[in-house]
């Protein structure tokens, strides 16, 4: 399968604690984009890849939230010092994109947050 | 602000009967519109998209969306509904903020299809 893969796809952790996600996009793919998703409502963006440049960051990512994408493969997000707030489907995607151009996002099956 | 709205938190039809799921945007210049569906503890899936051209756009599944600038709408459309679509469709925006391409997505309707 070489769609968008998601590690791991379920996290349980502490209060305080530091939790980190990895996303391995489709291979081509130029573009990652990071949302999150609770009960209940849509995928809000939280930041944006295009290439190894991470281009925009959501005001919902706090200083507690970090995202790299090293030499523009993989990406991670690492939530710091987690809170019970924290918890919900953190969702990647990718796509291949030029300047204007329209393409669809492939998502992984996402990664799931539990803040006890 | 550009975004989409899903008035519809919950759509119910029978087995056979065709269904729609709404959506209306708000974006200034031309959008890119976009339906994605989502099934239980799973990532979300692209169903088809409006670019430009043909208000009538085919996709995934038996599915199609017409586009239609004057209402601002971009309503998902099957002719007879399965009882295996039943899942969460969002309705996505893609357009061009501060150089940089976003997309924004609709807060979901849950499809349910009743056998």
């Amino acid at each position: 399968d070489t769609g968008v893969s998601q590690n791991p796809r379920h996290k349980i952790t502490k209060r305080g604690q530091n939790v980190t996600f990895r996303c391995d996009p489709i291979s081509e793919h130029n573009r990652l984009y990071w949302y999150r998703q609770t009960l209940g409502q849509g995928p809000e963006f939280l930041t944006y890849f295009q290439n190894e440049a991470q281009l925009e960051k959501s005001r919902l990512l706090s200083d507690r939230f970090s995202a790299e994408r090293p030499k523009g493969s993989f990406s991670t997000l690492e939530i710091q010092r987690t809170e019970q707030g924290d918890s919900a489907m953190y969702l990647c995607a990718s796509s291949l994109g030029s300047s204007g151009g329209a393409g669809e996002l492939f998502f992984g099956e996402g990664s799931r947050l539990t803040v006890l | 602000a550009q975004s989409v709205a899903q008035p519809e938190d919950q759509v119910n039809v029978a087995e056979g009967n065709p269904l729609t799921v709404k959506c209306t945007y708000s974006v200034s210049g031309n959008p890119y519109l976009f339906w994605y569906v989502q099934y239980p503890n799973r990532g979300l899936q692209f169903l088809l998209k409006y670019i430009t051209g043909d208000n009538l756009v085919k996709g995934s599944y038996g599915f199609e969306a017409e586009f239609n600038k004057s209402q601002t709408s971009f309503h998902l459309k099957k002719p007879s509904a399965l009882v295996s679509d039943s899942a969460l469709y969002f309705c996505a925006v893609r357009f061009q903020s501060g150089g940089y391409q976003k997309v924004t997505f609709g807060i979901g309707t849950k499809l349910q299809v009743i056998p």
